[in-house]
């Protein structure tokens, strides 16, 4: 079946505004998560979706880092004014419960 | 909350040599350690994962050790091939929740 995908798959977009990335899990998926890889290092978790429960956000790094999962499917990652330090490439993934993360392709993001 | 390090952050083996890398979790609560393999601009893919009512566990050329008193564990590649280059991610969760922390990657070369 399909996997997790995420678009745009690249993004460049000027200091200060704002740009949402999408999230399409594996369809039944229970749990999506966002995660933030930064050039060359490893996965910062940023927020949790398990099914109706609230989310966990505790990895967001500011307020103007959002994220929504609607009808418990697609969620949006919004970054509000963005910053050269948000660049990095945004990683999805979707898991049935508790078991294996799959991970979406990333969106790569580059704020000039 | 958890942290994960994990050595070395790079790893040159000569093809048919062994490959070991180690991490260490802080949280004795952990319980499911992933490893995930991500090859130059694609997307991290789970290659093994142990949990911690076990100490090893292997599929073919690639085993995972746990030693839950040390907190600590490790991946083997036997008879490494030129396509295990790539950079490899441990990972621990703990049972009341479903974040992945990461250790830091580490990035396999094998020279032919």
């Amino acid at each position: 079946g399909a996997g997790v995908s995420q678009s745009p798959s690249n993004k460049v977009t000027e200091k200060g505004k704002d740009v949402e990335l999408r999230c399409d899990p594996i369809s039944g998926h229970t749990a999506l998560y966002w995660y933030r890889q930064s050039l060359g290092q490893g996965l910062e978790f940023l927020i949790y979706f398990q099914g109706n429960s609230a989310p966990d956000k505790s990895g967001l790094p500011s307020d103007r880092f959002s994220a929504e999962r609607t009808g418990g499917s697609v969620s949006t990652l919004t970054i509000q004014r963005t910053q050269q330090e948000d660049s990095a490439v945004y990683l999805c993934a979707s898991s049935f419960g508790y078991e294996t993360q799959y991970f979406g392709p990333g969106t790569r993001l580059l704020v000039l | 909350g958890e942290n994960v390090e994990q050595h070395p952050s790079t790893l040159s083996v000569q093809e048919g040599d062994s490959a070991v890398i180690k991490c260490t979790y802080s949280d004795s609560a952990s319980n499911y350690f992933p490893w995930y393999k991500q090859e130059l601009g694609k997307r991290p893919q789970l290659i093994i994962d142990i949990r911690s009512n076990v100490g090893e566990k292997k599929d073919q050329r690639i085993a995972v050790t746990l030693n839950k008193t040390a907190k600590h564990f490790s991946l083997h590649i036997t008879e490494t091939q030129p396509e295990d280059s790539a950079v490899y991610f441990c990972a621990a969760r703990k049972a009341a929740g479903n974040k992945l922390t990461f250790g830091g990657g580490t990035r396999v070369l094998v020279k032919p």
